[in-house]
């Protein structure tokens, strides 16, 4: 268990419609990342939040948007789905000190657009 | 051009054998951490080693090692004693310390298989 918490595990929806996506970091931890897992794409970064702020923001697409909260839980938002938007979801954190910074992961959300 | 590459997509590998998975980097940045991933079939992303770009020794954690080799730009996971439990898709990682975040890239896996 990395002590990242990800809700839910599995999600089915339609597509046009929007999703809300769940991250709970490690104890500790400021950095939360979002990472899309596909089978065309692989693994690819979305978004990164530090503290509350915006860090990095990677192939994330518009309709897409994420925040993190005061108390450091992170959502993902994705909206107008599309079929090519299934994908597993992971949300990762971090403390974000020092070179040896190791992002742990969480066990993903599975989306599924149909 | 890819940053991370890794050019095996499947390997068998005998119980209680040793394996080798590859993973070639491209990079300016001086600084860079590598790193390597697992992920069973269940799933989930678990971290599994570690290696620096200004590290003097390569990383071993229990039965996972990296050969770091800098100037030929390869991180190479060898998993000593294979488990069946090893079976599984294996990521190899780069976070670059240019980029403004910490972001990891990375490559698009081997999916190694333990015989019994």
């Amino acid at each position: 268990d990395s002590g990242v918490t990800q809700t839910p595990k599995h999600l089915i929806t339609a597509t046009g419609q929007r999703v809300t996506l769940r991250c709970s970091p490690r104890s500790g931890d400021l950095s939360v990342y979002w990472y899309q897992q596909s089978l065309d794409q692989g693994l690819q970064f979305l978004i990164q939040y530090y503290n509350g702020e915006e860090r990095a923001k990677g192939n994330i697409l518009e309709r897409f948007s994420a925040q993190q909260f005061p108390d450091l839980h992170s959502e993902l938002n994705l909206s107008s789905l599309e079929l090519g938007d299934s994908a597993l979801y992971f949300c990762a954190s971090s403390a974000d000190r020092g070179n040896t910074d190791t992002q742990y992961f969480g066990p993903g959300t599975r989306l599924t657009v149909l | 051009a890819q940053k991370i590459t890794q050019t095996q997509p499947g390997m068998f590998v005998q119980e209680k054998e040793a394996v080798t998975l590859d993973c070639t980097y491209d990079t300016s940045d001086p600084s860079y951490g590598l790193f390597w991933y697992k992920q069973p079939s269940s799933g989930e992303m678990i971290f599994l080693i570690y290696q620096g770009s200004y590290d003097q020794q390569n990383a071993t954690e229990g039965r996972y090692s990296l050969n770091f080799q800098k100037a030929r730009k390869s991180a190479n996971l060898v998993i000593s004693a294979s488990q069946l439990g090893d079976s599984a898709m294996y990521f190899c990682a780069m976070r670059e310390w240019d980029n403004a975040g910490n972001m990891l890239t990375f490559g698009g896996g081997t999916r190694l298989m333990v015989k019994p």
